[in-house]
């Protein structure tokens, strides 16, 4: 299996604020990663794909970028509704894996 | 638009089977361009994929269930299916229905369903 390791695991900030999530694979994925935002009882929302591009009607403070087997993830300015955990995931072969999350919370 | 509606017992004895439904409404589940997945998140803990299938019937297990899991489709009904056999109390998790294309991130996904395993 192909192992994602997401850090850090939590994360305070600001509104405004700009932060970053990594995600490392422990193999080669040719860019197919997602990340995911998750709120508290809800269902995961995907907001990137293919490491970098942005799933449609996602605002674009939101960004992802690949090199190698390490891929970030990026908030531009913190908004109030962002303080969820994201998720990162390899979509490049079975079992697709994800990352072990990273919970954003207010400072 | 293409919505995903999971359902199933809220609660399953173990060693029985949990056995759960994904209806997809709002679009077909036969489109060539989707595959059709279940993943489940234990309480507080993180995402674990289950298992994918695709119109035709292909099918893709997560080796660390694939003796225990079965997924398939109906396509008559648009809904697709997942039994879970011999279940313990670590299989106590919220199961989500998901889309994704080959390759590509779950898209759209269903509201989520608790199942419990206690006796």
């Amino acid at each position: 299996d192909i192992q994602m390791t997401q850090s850090p695991s939590s994360l305070s900030a600001s509104v405004g604020d700009r932060v970053t999530i990594t995600c490392r694979a422990s193999e080669s994925i040719n860019n197919y990663l997602n990340w995911y935002q998750q709120r508290p009882g809800k269902a995961p929302r995907l907001l990137i794909y293919g490491a970098s591009s942005l799933q449609s009607g996602v605002p674009s403070r939101f960004s992802g970028s690949a090199s190698g087997t390490d891929f970030i993830f990026t908030i531009s300015s913190l908004q109030p509704e962002d303080f969820a955990t994201y998720y990162c995931q390899q979509s490049s072969s079975t079992p697709y894996t994800f990352g072990q999350g990273t919970k954003l919370e207010i400072k | 638009q293409l919505q995903l509606q999971e359902s199933g017992p809220g609660l399953v004895k173990p060693p029985e089977t949990l056995s759960l439904t994904c209806t997809v409404s709002g679009g077909s589940i036969s489109s060539t361009a989707y595959y059709w997945a279940w993943i489940r998140q234990p309480p507080g803990k993180g995402l674990e994929w289950i298992a994918s299938i695709y119109y035709s019937r292909t099918t893709y297990y997560n080796p660390s269930l694939r003796s225990r899991v079965t997924i398939f489709i109906d396509t008559s009904k648009n809904q697709f299916s997942l039994e879970l056999n011999s279940v313990t109390a670590a299989d106590t998790a919220m199961y989500f229905c998901a889309r994704h294309s080959l390759r590509g991130g779950c898209n759209i996904w269903g509201q989520g369903t608790l199942v419990t395993v206690s006796s």
